[in-house]
C-alpha cells in the first residue's frame, strides 16, 4: 500500500529541546517537502529536497533543519532556535520534472509546553 | 512568500449549489494545481492545468487558468456537505533553473450546508 507517513500524530516539545519529526514514502518519489501550516493559514515551505543527499532552504528555514540520506526518508528537527514552534506540519512528496501532483502525510501537530 | 491568493477567504453555500473559489499569483508557472483539506489532515490533489491549457474538468469540478490575468478559478458544482473543506491553490514556478517546488496560497474555507 504506497503511501507517505508522517509520525508522531501529536507531539509535544518542552522549552529549549529539539524534536524530530518523521516522513517515510515508499512511492518512489525523488523529491520531498516540509510544509508548516499555522491555524486559518496557507503552507508555508520550511525546506525540500530534489534528490538524496541535496536540500534546499525554503521560506521560513530558520530554527529547522534536515537530512536526506535516503530516498525514502526526510526527517526534519524543529530546534531550540525556533522561537514559535507550535504548528501543524505537513510532510509532501513528488516526482521530479514539474508538472506533476504532490502526495501528503496527515500531519504532525507540534505544541510547546 | 506566498505566491497564491485565494479569493474568498470564506465561502458558505447550501448543498446543491456551485462554489466558486479564485486564485491569483504573481509570477510566471509551469503549472497551478488545487488542493483539497479536510479539518486537521494532510492535503489531497483535485486538478492539475499546465500553463498552456485554459480549463480542464474532473467530475463535478472544473478549473480555468487565465495566465495573461494570472489567475486560476476553481468551480465546485452541484456540492455536497461531504465538499466542506479547505481549498488551496499551488503553483510551480516558473524560475531560471527550475525551482521544482510547489507554493501555497492561504486557502478558501467551504461550508456546504446540508
Amino acid at each position: 500500500d504506497g503511501g507517505i507517513t508522517q509520525s508522531p500524530k501529536y507531539l509535544f516539545r518542552k522549552e529549549g529541546q529539539n524534536v524530530t519529526l518523521s516522513c517515510e514514502q515508499n512511492l518512489n518519489h525523488d523529491a520531498m517537502y516540509w510544509y508548516r501550516q499555522d491555524p486559518g493559514q496557507g503552507l508555508r515551505l520550511i525546506y525540500y529536497s530534489q534528490i538524496v543527499n541535496d536540500f534546499q532552504k525554503g521560506d521560513i528555514a530558520e530554527g529547522y533543519s534536515v537530512s536526506r540520506e535516503k530516498k525514502e526518508s526526510f526527517p526534519l528537527t524543529v530546534t531550540s532556535a525556533q522561537k514559535n514552534p507550535t504548528a501543524f506540519y505537513l510532510c509532501a512528496s513528488s516526482h521530479r520534472g514539474g508538472n506533476t501532483e504532490a502526495f501528503f502525510g496527515q500531519g504532525t501537530r507540534l505544541t510547546v509546553v | 512568500s506566498q505566491q497564491g491568493e485565494e479569493d474568498p477567504q470564506a465561502l458558505s453555500i447550501q448543498e446543491g449549489e456551485n462554489a466558486t473559489m479564485n486564485c491569483s499569483y504573481k509570477t510566471s508557472i509551469n503549472n497551478l494545481q488545487w488542493y483539497r483539506q479536510n479539518s486537521g489532515r494532510g492535503l489531497v490533489h483535485l486538478i492539475l492545468i499546465r500553463s498552456n491549457e485554459r480549463e480542464k474538468h474532473s467530475g463535478r469540478l472544473r478549473v480555468t487558468l487565465d495566465t495573461s490575468k494570472k489567475s486560476s478559478s476553481l468551480l465546485i458544482t452541484a456540492s455536497r456537505a461531504a465538499d466542506t473543506a479547505s481549498y488551496f491553490c499551488a503553483t510551480d514556478p516558473n524560475t531560471q533553473g527550475g525551482s521544482e517546488k510547489l507554493v501555497f496560497g492561504k486557502g478558501t474555507k467551504l461550508t456546504v450546508n446540508p
